[in-house]
């Protein structure tokens, strides 16, 4: 069964550094979207991608984030001066269709920590 | 803002039991909903989904209710197994196609 695949499964970042997690959806998904899970927290939607641009961001998604599609497999969150706050596990989802139309599959997360 | 939380953190039963998950949400206006099951170290995992236009929908051992006079979804899992501990979420979504909001998940253990 086709899956997301995320990388690194865990990052150590000294805070203030940048860091760049990767993913690669299911291959014929066209949405794609970042999630983060603070330890012990729901599930927090950052962002929706879609036709190589942002379709919907949350107010977690701050000028610090920003995602890429470089090429036709991959899709890249970059946090451009981390902090703290930013440790969290990351989830990159993809879907066939629109949030309200098709079910969202995850990848297994990069866990994120900040020194 | 949105809420979708659950009734219960934590839900033991005994493996062959079924189980029942609660969600309550708030927005009148959610129309699409899903069920995740989240096992340690892992992302969370489709389970079953439903539309607003319906009220029940059945998978394989799974089962989703919704009951949109009260805004309340349920997921009832058939003759639990020990592969069915993990944690639960509902997820929901508004029919204008913002963001997808996530309750903070049950904890079931299932007990041999």
């Amino acid at each position: 069964e086709p899956e997301v695949t995320q990388t690194p499964s865990h990052q150590v970042t000294q805070m203030g550094q940048e860091v760049i997690l990767r993913c690669v959806p299911i291959s014929n998904h066209l949405y794609f979207y970042w999630y983060r899970q603070i330890l012990g927290q729901k599930v927090e939607f950052l962002v929706s991608f879609y036709n190589n641009e942002i379709s919907e961001k949350s107010e977690i998604f701050d000028d610090q984030f920003s995602v890429e599609r470089p090429d036709g497999s991959n899709f890249t969150l970059k946090i451009r001066s981390t902090k703290l706050e930013d440790s969290a596990m990351y989830f990159c989802a993809s879907s066939e269709g629109t949030f309200s139309n098709q079910p969202q599959h995850f990848g297994d997360g990069t866990r994120l920590s900040i020194l | 803002g949105e809420s979708v939380g659950l009734h219960l953190p934590t839900l033991s039963v005994q493996e062959g039991d079924n189980s029942i998950i609660n969600c309550a949400y708030s927005n009148s206006a959610s129309d699409y909903f899903i069920w995740y099951k989240q096992e340690s170290g892992k992302g969370p995992q489709f389970i079953i989904d439903i539309r607003s236009n319906m009220d029940k929908r059945q998978g394989q051992r799974v089962t989703v209710l919704l009951n949109k006079t009260v805004k309340h979804l349920s997921l009832q899992i058939a003759a639990t197994q020990p592969g069915d501990s993990a944690v639960y979420f509902c997820a929901e979504t508004p029919n204008t196609g913002n963001q997808f909001y996530f309750g903070t998940g049950t904890s079931l253990t299932v007990i041999p």
